[in-house]
């Protein structure tokens, strides 16, 4: 079954930039999608399309990509961006959907 | 305003079934092909099944193929989940999902809050 592989913890101090990285042999073929889950809260879209933020997504969030691997960025991270980050992506057929591990941002 | 209302989870003993249902509202459901994802206490997220607006094909993961099936009405704009041999490690919080190519092919845009299944003796 296909895989897309997270750190399990990234930590940051206020103001600085975070780097969440997810790998996955489809990834040049498949964009992933990034979500954001804060503790007892449903998931939350926060990147589309490679590098696109839906609605109300401050412009801190970005992504990129390069090959088999693809990074959420968080630039000027804040205290309110702690949270669990999943990256969500398909296999070349798109028949088996996975999502990352999941990275638990620290920012303090 | 766009809503998905998940019920039906609870506690059951290993073996048995249990039917989970996603009420929506909101928007056009017949338009949308849903999902259900999953997650164990204190575990990440598992992508669990996927079924196309029209009904007219479904996936599933490895990990419940076989014993899960995603259905939906769209008369009722609900979706199903109905679980089946259920086992200990089936235990987590289910969510339904809506897919929403607006945002790319095989985006997933909206979460319900989830509905907790515990498989227990």
């Amino acid at each position: 079954s296909y895989e897309v592989t997270q750190p399990p913890s990234v930590s940051v101090s206020p103001g600085q930039t975070a780097r969440i990285t997810c790998s996955g042999d489809a990834l040049p073929k498949k964009y992933p999608f990034w979500y954001q889950q804060k503790s007892g809260q449903a998931p939350v879209l926060v990147i589309y399309e490679d590098s696109k933020r839906p609605s109300g997504i401050p412009e801190r969030f970005s992504a990129s990509s390069a090959g088999t691997m693809a990074t959420l960025i968080i630039s000027g991270a804040q205290v309110e961006d702690e949270a669990d980050y999943y990256c969500y992506s398909t296999d070349s057929s798109g028949n088996h959907r996975v999502f990352g591990g999941g990275t638990k941002l620290t920012v303090l | 305003q766009v809503q998905l209302v998940e019920s039906g989870g609870g506690v059951v003993q290993p073996g048995r079934s249990l039917r989970l249902s996603c009420a929506a509202s909101g928007f056009i459901f017949r338009s949308y092909g849903m999902h259900w994802v999953r997650q164990a206490p204190g575990k990440g997220l598992e992508w669990v099944a996927v079924i196309w607006y029209d009904g007219s094909k479904t996936l599933h993961a490895d990990s419940v193929k076989g014993r899960f099936t995603i259905s939906r009405d769209n008369s009722k704009s609900t979706l199903y989940l109905q679980l089946n041999s259920l086992r200990a490690e089936d235990t987590a919080v289910y969510f339904c999902a809506r897919e929403n190519w607006d945002y790319g092919r095989y985006a997933i845009d909206i979460w319900g809050q989830g509905t907790t299944v515990t498989v227990s003796s």
